[in-house]
């Protein structure tokens, strides 16, 4: 089945603590994208990545880093998380680009206490 | 700045009735734009997209969407709403410039369907 995984789906931790979230697909699409989605504020795009090894900035980048080390995959990382990055996180791909239908995954509820 | 807009963050209505869900966007030329649907608990799923030519697009769902380059619009509609219906809807732009990969989404409008 098509489809884009993420782990964990919920995920409690502390200010400071190290974490990351993964994100894979399996339809070989060259397009992965990270938002975070806050209530009254829609869903922002936090990184992006058009290949392999290429990666880009979206609207909210401070505070997380990403690394596409190989197609499938785009693991989120917030080396030091602060409550205000409590939120609901998307991974997304599509074939090539946003202007494809992206496909998202389930999502991530993050809380950092 | 690009931006995009749902004037609207939450509408009800009777199930069987009509729905128009708002969007508009400040650019300077035709963007990309797109509407997702998000039930609740799930990611998004795309409803429709419009690039250029036709104005009227036909989504999945039974939805439509009508590109209005005079009024900066795309609204969303459906002439007769379902129960399932029931979710969050957004309207999202890409600019269309050559080396855009970003997408923007607007806040979101809250659909509630009364039986």
């Amino acid at each position: 089945e098509a489809q884009v995984t993420q782990n964990p789906r919920y995920l409690i931790t502390v200010t400071g603590k190290k974490l990351t979230v993964t994100c894979s697909q399996n339809m070989n699409h060259e397009y992965m994208s990270w938002y975070r989605q806050d209530p009254g504020l829609g869903l922002r795009q936090i990184y992006y990545s058009m290949n392999v090894e290429v990666t880009d900035k979206g609207d909210v980048p401070e505070g997380y880093k990403v690394s596409r080390k190989e197609k499938r995959n785009f693991p989120l990382i917030l080396e030091s998380p602060s409550p205000n990055q409590t939120s609901l996180y998307f991974c997304a791909s599509s074939l090539f680009g946003a202007r494809e239908t992206q496909y998202f995954g389930p999502g991530t509820r993050l809380l950092v206490l | 700045a690009q931006s995009v807009t749902q004037p609207d963050i939450h509408i009800t209505v009777s199930e069987g009735a009509s729905l128009e869900l708002r969007c508009n966007y400040s650019y300077g030329a035709t963007p990309y734009l797109f509407w997702y649907v998000q039930s609740p608990g799930q990611g998004l799923q795309l409803l429709l997209k419009y690039f250029s030519g036709d104005t009227l697009v036909q989504g999945i769902k039974g939805f439509e969407a009508e590109f209005k380059r005079s009024q900066s619009s795309f609204n969303l509609r459906k002439p007769s709403v379902h129960w399932s219906d029931a979710a969050e809807y957004f309207c999202a732009f890409q600019d269309s410039g050559a080396g855009s990969y970003q997408l923007t989404f607007g806040k979101g409008t809250k659909l509630s369907v009364i039986p």
